[in-house]
């Protein structure tokens, strides 16, 4: 199995940065992967890593480190509507399976 | 456009009762997954399905079947034996085993969930 661990629930000021950590134990990665949820609703893809290193997509960047078994979700220019849950999921090389971590909940604050 | 569909969004439940969720996807995925998600709470897997006629038990598989006879389709029965049915579930799918050797990103596509409830 997998153990996967995120900070419970966040919060931050509109206009301000972000950083979601993410720790990971997998018997065989292959991919780390960042989801957003809002509340009843099906979580959408935010970014990917495979490689270590820092992935910019926008306001959006994700980083991996794999000796480490870390990663973070980092969140600029943050906006009201980036309230939500953020998922880390881990794919796993043998089965092809992904591992979900239990979700950040984060709130903006004006 | 190509996507997951599920239905019903909303499902009420008996007692003693089977249920069917249905999840189709029209993106060629090989592989399907049902995951159940409740309050405050992150994803379990259910069941996945790598192949048509083929699928493994997931971490709480207890209560549940599911069956793949077609690539574009994997319906999960919540059966009577699932004591505690009620929550939000998601189906999703991916490319297959054989993307591995393929560079670009590989995300789970998610259907919009059923949320089921016990009468």
């Amino acid at each position: 199995g997998q153990n996967i661990d995120q900070p419970t629930e966040m919060t931050a000021t509109e206009g301000a940065i972000v950083q979601i950590n993410c720790t990971y134990q997998t018997s065989g990665f292959n991919g780390l992967f960042w989801y957003q949820q809002h509340a009843g609703e099906a979580p959408t893809f935010l970014s990917y890593n495979v490689l270590d290193g820092l992935e910019e997509k926008g306001r959006f960047s994700s980083f991996l480190s794999r000796s480490k078994g870390y990663s973070y979700l980092l969140l600029k220019e943050l906006q009201m509507k980036d309230s939500a849950s953020y998922l880390c999921a881990v794919r796993e090389t043998t089965g092809n399976q992904f591992y979900f971590g239990t979700g950040t909940s984060l709130t903006v604050i004006p | 456009d190509g996507g997951i569909t599920q239905s019903p969004k909303y499902l009420f439940r008996k007692e003693g009762q089977n249920v069917t969720l249905s999840c189709e996807q029209n993106l060629n995925h090989d592989a399907m997954y049902w995951y159940r998600q409740d309050p405050g709470q992150g994803l379990r897997l259910i069941y996945y399905s790598q192949i048509v006629n083929d699928f493994q038990k997931g971490d709480i598989a207890e209560g549940y079947s599911v069956s793949r006879e077609k690539k574009e389709s994997f319906p999960l029965t919540v059966t009577s034996a699932q004591k505690n049915p009620t929550a939000f579930y998601l189906c999703a799918s991916s490319i297959g085993r054989g993307g591995f050797s393929q560079k670009r990103y590989q995300p789970q596509h998610f259907g919009d969930g059923t949320r089921l409830s016990i009468l």
